[in-house]
C-alpha cells in the first residue's frame, strides 16, 4: 500500500537556528514528490516538485532533496515567517490519474 | 493567474442540511480535484474531474456527496444530510495535463462546522 510518513509531527526552532523536516515513502511507481507549505485556515501552497534521487530544489531559505525512499527539507536560519505546516505529498499513477498521497505534515514553529 | 477559487470560505451548518461549495480552478487547467483534511491530518482525496468529466470517486465519498463539473468549467459539491463527522476543512486543487506528472495548485478552503 502506498504510504508518506513525515517526521517530526512538531518542530519548534528557535530563529536563524537550521533544521531539517523528512518524509519517508513507500509507493510503487513514483512520479513526483511534492512540498507545499499550509498556513491556519489556508490551502497548501505549492513549493517543489522532486522527480527522480539525487534531484534538489531550493527557494530562499529552502532546500529540498529526494532518495530512493525520503526526502528532506532543509530550512537554512528560520525566521519567525517561516512557521507553518509543511506537507509532503507522493504522486502515483492510480486509477487512470495522478493520485496524490499526502503525509501529515510537520507543524513548524520559529521563534524569535 | 487569478489562482484557485473557493465559495464560501466557512459554512456553519445544523446536522441533516444540505450544504453546497463552488470551486473555480485556474482558467487553463483541464483537471480538478476535491480533498477533505481534517485537523492534524494531510489532504484525503474524495474526487477527479478531467474537463466535465468525473473519473474517479474515493470511497471517502458516501451516497450523501455529489460532484458536479459542467461544461468543464467551475465544480460544485454537495453534501446532503450533513452528519457531525463530515465537519472538516475541503479543499479544491486544479492542474492542466503535462504528460506524466502535474503540479495541483489549492484553493484556501471552505471550512464546514455541522452542528
Amino acid at each position: 500500500e502506498d504510504q508518506v510518513t513525515q517526521s517530526p509531527e512538531a518542530l519548534r526552532l528557535q530563529e536563524g537556528e537550521s533544521s531539517s523536516l523528512n518524509c519517508s515513502y513507500t509507493v510503487s511507481g513514483l512520479r513526483g514528490l511534492f512540498w507545499y507549505r499550509q498556513d491556519p485556515g489556508k490551502g497548501p501552497e505549492f513549493l517543489f516538485t522532486l522527480y527522480s534521487a539525487g534531484e534538489e530544489k531550493e527557494k530562499e531559505r529552502l532546500k529540498a532533496t529526494l532518495t530512493k525512499k525520503e526526502s528532506f527539507l532543509h530550512i537554512t536560519a528560520p525566521k519567525p515567517e517561516d512557521s507553518a505546516t509543511y506537507l509532503c505529498a507522493v504522486q502515483v499513477f492510480s486509477g487512470g490519474y495522478n493520485k496524490l498521497i499526502f503525509g501529515a505534515g510537520t507543524r513548524l514553529a520559529v521563534h524569535p | 493567474d487569478t489562482g484557485v477559487s473557493q465559495d464560501p470560505r466557512h459554512k456553519i451548518t445544523k446536522r441533516g442540511q444540505n450544504v453546497t461549495f463552488r470551486c473555480d480552478p485556474i482558467s487553463e487547467h483541464n483537471r480538478l480535484y476535491w480533498y477533505r483534511q481534517t485537523l492534524g491530518q494531510g489532504p484525503e482525496f474524495l474526487t477527479y474531474f478531467q474537463n466535465e468529466a468525473q473519473l474517479e470517486k474515493s470511497r471517502l465519498l458516501s451516497d450523501r456527496f455529489s460532484a458536479e463539473r459542467p461544461k468543464g468549467s467551475f465544480s460544485t459539491l454537495e453534501i446532503q444530510r450533513t452528519e457531525q463527522g463530515d465537519s472538516a476543512m475541503y479543499l479544491c486543487a486544479s492542474s492542466q495535463d503535462r504528460g506524466t506528472t502535474d503540479t495541483q495548485y489549492f484553493g484556501p478552503g471552505t471550512r464546514l462546522t455541522v452542528l
